[in-house]
């Protein structure tokens, strides 16, 4: 089955740690993106992607860094200075990025809770 | 900066009624509008796309429509059903990104 994957489900860490959530797509899209999901709030962008090795801050990227090396995988690290970084990240794709106007589908999400 | 607000937070109505989901945005100068579902603790279902160049959607019991000039989209089910409960989410594309609205809560009771 194609679609995008991101695991754990739950993560749980300690204040001033480091944390990599993972996120997997098999849908052969170029471009993946990754939301931060709070109570009472919308979806804020952090990171995206356009094509491998290449990525771009979004509305909310302090504290948190990414990578793409591979085309179906974009995880995304929650530094220790990322002020509030309990929350629900969702992981996206599509199959262009740009002025592209695809469809964006969505990973199951990841719930992070730092203590 | 684009703004996407949805009104309204939240909405209780008894099965079998039809309803309306409004979304607005601030700047007309979008690529598309899609419509998610999302279910509590759940990632988000893409329910409809409408290109800035379309003036509505059909899906089973759903029709979205767009005016673009005037900043407008709403979502229309028919015949709700209790299985229609959820949050549902209103985004506009820009240059590359996705902006989000805060969401309509939907419960609709048997």
């Amino acid at each position: 089955d194609g679609g995008i994957t991101q695991s754990p489900k739950y993560l749980f860490r300690k204040e001033g740690q480091n944390v990599t959530l993972s996120c997997e797509q098999n849908l052969n899209h170029d471009a993946m993106y990754w939301y931060r999901q709070d109570p009472g709030q919308g979806l804020r962008l952090i990171y995206y992607s356009q094509i491998v090795n290449d990525f771009q801050k979004g509305d909310i990227a302090e504290g948190y860094s990414v990578s793409r090396e591979k085309k179906e995988s974009f995880p995304l690290t929650v530094t220790s200075a990322q002020k509030n970084p309990t929350a629900f990240y969702l992981c996206a794709s599509s199959i262009g990025g740009g002025r592209s106007s695809y469809e964006q589908y969505f990973g199951p999400g990841t719930r992070l809770t730092v203590t | 900066k684009q703004e996407v607000t949805q009104i309204p937070a939240a909405l209780s109505v008894p099965e079998g009624e039809n309803l309306v989901l409004n979304c607005s945005f601030t700047d007309s100068a979008i690529y598309n509008l899609q419509w998610f579902r999302q279910d509590p603790g759940k990632g988000l279902t893409s329910l409809l796309l409408i290109q800035s160049s379309q003036r509505e959607q059909t899906s089973g019991r759903l029709n979205a429509s767009l005016d673009k000039s005037s900043g407008r989209s709403t979502l229309y089910i028919a015949a709700s059903q209790p299985g229609d409960s959820a949050t549902y989410l209103c985004a506009v594309r820009g240059y590359s990104t996705l902006t989000f609205g805060k969401g309509t809560m939907l419960l609709v009771s048997p």
